[in-house]
């Protein structure tokens, strides 16, 4: 079964600062790799989805790597800001479902 | 871009009593609903696979008789909790899978549920 993992579980970064928050995954059959925003009592925003075959996306401040081989996706986040504020999930399309990992709490520090 | 819908947003009810969350497509049709639960600081945990026109697939620990799916329609499926209990409370998200876009997932807005 498939089991993603998200290090670390909370981050605080000043303003400004340059971020990397990690994805990791035990099965590398996937078809797609997506990273979510998920602002407190809320849903979930899409913010970048990597096909299989793809490396990268970029949007924005905002990009997503995806290295199969290793099982491994980061998403950097440029020069953050306080709006950025929220857990970010990455999640992977299985043959018929989504596996999401345990999130990463961002607090952009003004 | 494909939109779906939950309502209601927030509810919060008596023990004892059944709650039904709908879950709605409102620009595609969705062949598949998924619904996932989110206990407070846990991620996403999926409940249960739905159909149009068929019995939802339960995932392993979630009791059938308890969260009633119907996906009665291309557009809709709804979520009962039966007998909500205080333990039941969280957060309920639905996402559907449009025909034909394979594995494509888009995700409702999320409903708060809040047992007393």
């Amino acid at each position: 079964k498939q089991e993603v993992t998200q290090i670390p579980a909370a981050l605080s970064v000043p303003e400004g600062e340059n971020l990397v928050l990690n994805c990791s995954f035990t099965d590398s059959a996937i078809y797609n790799l997506q990273w979510f925003r998920q602002d407190p009592g809320k849903g979930l925003t899409s913010l970048l989805l990597i096909q299989s075959s793809q490396r990268e996306q970029t949007s924005g401040r905002l990009n997503a790597s995806l290295d199969k081989s290793s099982g491994r996706s980061t998403l950097y986040i440029a020069a953050s800001q306080p709006g950025d504020s929220a857990t970010y999930l990455c999640a992977l399309t299985g043959a018929n479902n989504l596996f999401f990992g345990t999130g990463t709490r961002l607090t952009v520090i003004p | 871009g494909a939109v779906v819908s939950q309502h209601p947003s927030r509810v919060i009810c008596k023990s004892g009593t059944s709650v039904k969350i709908e879950c709605r497509s409102l620009d595609f049709q969705a062949t598949t609903m998924f619904w996932y639960r989110q206990f407070p600081k846990q991620s996403l945990m999926l409940m249960a696979t739905s159909n149009e026109g068929s019995k939802a697939t339960y995932e392993q620990g979630v009791e059938k008789d308890k969260f009633l799916i119907n996906h009665a329609s291309l557009t809709l499926s709804t979520l009962t909790v039966t007998s909500a209990h205080p333990e039941d409370s969280s957060f309920y998200i639905c996402s559907a899978r449009a025909s034909g876009v394979k594995n494509t997932q888009y995700f409702g807005p999320g409903t708060r549920l809040t047992v007393l």
